[in-house]
């Protein structure tokens, strides 16, 4: 079955410092990959995605993500958080199609919460 | 990015209550929405896929009667949660995905809508 792990519910750094928020998955089949962001009482905001090229994926707000494929994660990255980042990350696959390809159903992880501290 | 309204954003009702919730695609049309159930700190939970057209899929578990979805344009997509009771209470979000131009393979969501049932 497919599914994304989120090893951690809640990851805490200093402004300034780099971040990372990790992500593994287990899919058959090419992943098609998302970070998505959700602040309080609203809905989520796409990130950014891999879905083939290079692995190192550069998104919104200055955050990135290296898809690897022998460790089967996609762990999101900020070289310098700051304090308007903390909010609530999923990672997210995109189901496969038995015919190739991928649905359009997304399957989310847990979610991590990130606190950047002033 | 594309944009996805919801409405209402909040709603509070009288257990027995029937809720209807609307998911509008504003600038792209979408055959497919999807909608989705959040409890407080936990993901998102898929209920349904919504068919612009047909029948909504429902994912197992989920009660297609108790949760009623019309996808009756390419840009509406509509949730109706029928005799809502306060285990209904939740955070209900859609998201969809841009069948023409806009179509850069992630899933745009709506802001969310928070059900309180009495």
């Amino acid at each position: 079955a497919q599914s994304v792990a989120q090893p951690e519910d809640q990851v805490n750094v200093a402004e300034g410092n780099p971040l990372t928020v990790k992500c593994t998955y287990s899919v058959s089949g090419n992943p098609y990959l998302f970070w998505y962001v959700q602040y309080p009482n609203r809905g989520l905001q796409f990130l950014l995605k891999y879905i083939t090229g290079d692995n190192l994926v550069k998104g919104s707000y200055g955050f990135e993500a290296e898809f690897n494929k022998s460790q089967t994660s996609f762990h999101l990255k900020k070289p310098s958080a700051l304090v308007s980042d903390s909010a609530l990350y999923f990672c997210a696959v995109r189901a496969p199609r038995a015919s190739g390809g991928a649905t359009n159903k997304l399957i989310f992880g847990t979610g991590t919460l990130l606190a950047v501290q002033p | 990015g594309a944009v996805v309204s919801q409405h209402p954003s909040w709603v509070i009702c009288k257990s027995g209550t029937s809720v209807k919730i609307e998911c509008r695609s504003l600038d792209f049309q979408a055959t497919t929405m999807f909608w989705y159930r959040q409890f407080p700190k936990q993901s998102l939970m898929l209920m349904a896929t919504s068919n612009e057209g047909s029948k909504a899929t429902y994912e197992q578990g989920v009660e297609k009667d108790k949760f009623l979805i019309n996808h009756a344009s390419l840009t509406l997509s509509t949730l109706t949660v029928t005799s809502a009771h306060p285990e209904d209470s939740s955070f209900y979000i859609c998201s969809a995905k841009p069948i023409n131009g806009k179509n850069t393979g992630e899933l745009f969501f709506g802001e969310g809508s928070r059900l309180t049932v009495l």
